[in-house]
C-alpha cells in the first residue's frame, strides 16, 4: 500500500523568511495529494491541494510543487507569519472515477515555528 | 459551512470499559472516517463508511469497531478500553465516493484511559 513520509517533523525559521516541506510517497498511481495545517487545539484544515496532471499550484503565500518521476511533492510558504506556526500534514491517495476510493495516507506532520 | 461535530472533547475512563465516541456531519455527505492522531505517528486511518450500515478497516482497526445506523452519524467504540489507546480521536466526512474531494476533520476527542 501507499507510504508517505514526511520531512523535516520540526521546522523553525525567522518571521519572514520562506519554510519548505517535503514529502515523499511509495505508490505511483497516486494521483491526488492535499496539505492540511493543524493550529495548536483545533481541527486540521486543507489548505491546498494538487493533482498529479498539473506540476505546481499557488494559493498567495503557499504553493505546492509535484514531481512524479521522483515521487515527492512539497509545500512552500513565503514571508512567513507568526499565524503560520502550526503542524501541516501532507497526504496521498488514489482519485478513481467510478472505482473503489483511495484513501488519504497521511505523513507524520511538522511542526512549523515561526519567531517574530 | 460543512459542520463535523463530535459529542466529546474530553473524556477519561477506566481500564476495560465500553467507550462510544460519536460524531455527527451535517452536510449529506457519503463517507466518513475516524482517525486516531498520536505525537510523531500522524493521522492513521481506525474505520471508514462509505455508505449506511457498511464499514471497512483502516490502518490500525484492533480494539475498535463502528456504527453506522445512520447517514450522518458514525460512532467509534472501544469494546474494552485499553491505557494504549489514550489518544486523540479525529472523525472526518467527505462528500462521495471518489477520492480527491476534501476531508473535513470535528474539532477531536481528547481519550485518556486510566
Amino acid at each position: 500500500g501507499e507510504n508517505v513520509e514526511q520531512h523535516p517533523s520540526t521546522l523553525s525559521v525567522q518571521e519572514g523568511d520562506s519554510a519548505v516541506i517535503k514529502c515523499t510517497y511509495s505508490d505511483s498511481a497516486s494521483n491526488y495529494f492535499p496539505w492540511y495545517k493543524q493550529e495548536l487545539g483545533k481541527r486540521p484544515q486543507l489548505i491546498i491541494d494538487i493533482r498529479s496532471n498539473v506540476g505546481e499550484k499557488k494559493d498567495q503565500r503557499i504553493a505546492v510543487t509535484l514531481n512524479k518521476t521522483a515521487k515527492h511533492f512539497s509545500l512552500h510558504i513565503t514571508e512567513t507569519q507568526p499565524e503560520d506556526s502550526a503542524v501541516y500534514f501532507c497526504a496521498a491517495s488514489i482519485m478513481n472515477y467510478g472505482g473503489s476510493q483511495g484513501n488519504l495516507i497521511f505523513g507524520k506532520g511538522t511542526k512549523l515555528s515561526v519567531k517574530p | 459551512d460543512v459542520k463535523v461535530t463530535q459529542s466529546s472533547r474530553y473524556l477519561v475512563k477506566r481500564t476495560g470499559e465500553k467507550v462510544f465516541l460519536e460524531c455527527v456531519q451535517d452536510m449529506d455527505h457519503e463517507n466518513m472516517f475516524w482517525y486516531r492522531q498520536d505525537p510523531g505517528l500522524g493521522l492513521r486511518l481506525i474505520y471508514f463508511s462509505y455508505d449506511v450500515k457498511m464499514k471497512e478497516k483502516g490502518d490500525i482497526p484492533e480494539g475498535y469497531s463502528v456504527s453506522r445506523e445512520k447517514k450522518e452519524r458514525f460512532s467509534l467504540i472501544l469494546e474494552s478500553a485499553s491505557t494504549n489507546q489514550t489518544s486523540m480521536y479525529l472523525c472526518a466526512s467527505s462528500l462521495g465516493r471518489f477520492s480527491g474531494n476534501t476531508i473535513y476533520f470535528g474539532e477531536g476527542s481528547w481519550l485518556t484511559v486510566v
